[in-house]
């Protein structure tokens, strides 16, 4: 499968506690997204990398949210001291890059559950 | 503000019975419209992109067509298998690299 995956799929942690998501891009693929989307509403854009630089973060993005893309591959996402409004689908995606090619093609998601 | 809104929020089909969903937009300088299936519990699945007024796509029984305030996702003929919700997302020009999406409609066809 050469698609976009994440682990875990699903993770339930307790309030305050601290949680780590990891995101695998398309390998061709340069620019790297992360939204989150909860029930009925439409994915919000978190933020964004082009190879191993963060470009862009969302005022959704609090303290309390960090993002790596260390060697422009693979991501991660941390979120510290969880609180239940960040219960959440977590979405990664990724596109080429390329002028022209503007297409973002998402993973299966982590669906975050905190107590 | 750049924003985006799909109707209807819900949508019952028989099989075979064709309809149009909706996604108009407001935006500072379109960038491209892009529409994705979600399936429950997954990831959005790419469907089309459209960049300018006019421009149309087809895929099997689905068809985008965009105008510069609007775009229609038409399905003809649908089979429960088409049964998703379909998402609506734009890039704008001064919003960077981001999409902003609508809310979406999920669609139920049946037998």
């Amino acid at each position: 499968d050469t698609g976009v995956s994440q682990d875990p799929r699903h993770k339930i942690t307790k309030r305050g506690q601290n949680v780590t998501f990891r995101c695998d891009p398309i390998s061709e693929h340069n620019r790297l997204y992360w939204y989150r989307q909860t029930l009925g509403q439409g994915p919000e854009f978190l933020t964004y990398f082009q190879n191993e630089a963060q470009l862009e973060k969302s005022r959704l993005l609090s303290d309390r949210f960090s993002a790596e893309r260390p060697k422009g591959s693979f991501s991660t996402l941390e979120i510290q001291r969880t609180e239940q409004g960040d219960s959440a689908m977590y979405l990664c995606a990724s596109s080429l890059g390329a002028s022209g090619e503007n297409e973002q093609f998402f993973g299966p998601g982590t669906r975050l559950t905190v107590l | 503000e750049d924003q985006v809104t799909q109707s209807p929020e819900a949508l019952r089909l028989q099989e075979g019975e064709s309809s149009s969903l909706n996604c108009s937009y407001t935006v500072s300088g379109l960038r491209g419209l892009f529409w994705y299936r979600q399936d429950p519990g997954k990831g959005p699945e790419f469907l089309f992109t459209l960049y300018s007024a006019g421009e149309e796509k087809e895929k099997e029984r689905l068809k985008a067509t965009l105008t510069k305030k609007e775009s229609f996702l038409h399905i003809t003929a649908p089979k429960p298998e088409d049964s998703a919700t379909y998402l609506c997302a734009v890039q704008a020009n001064q919003a960077g690299t981001a999409l902003i999406f609508g809310k979406g409609t999920t669609l139920s066809v049946s037998s």
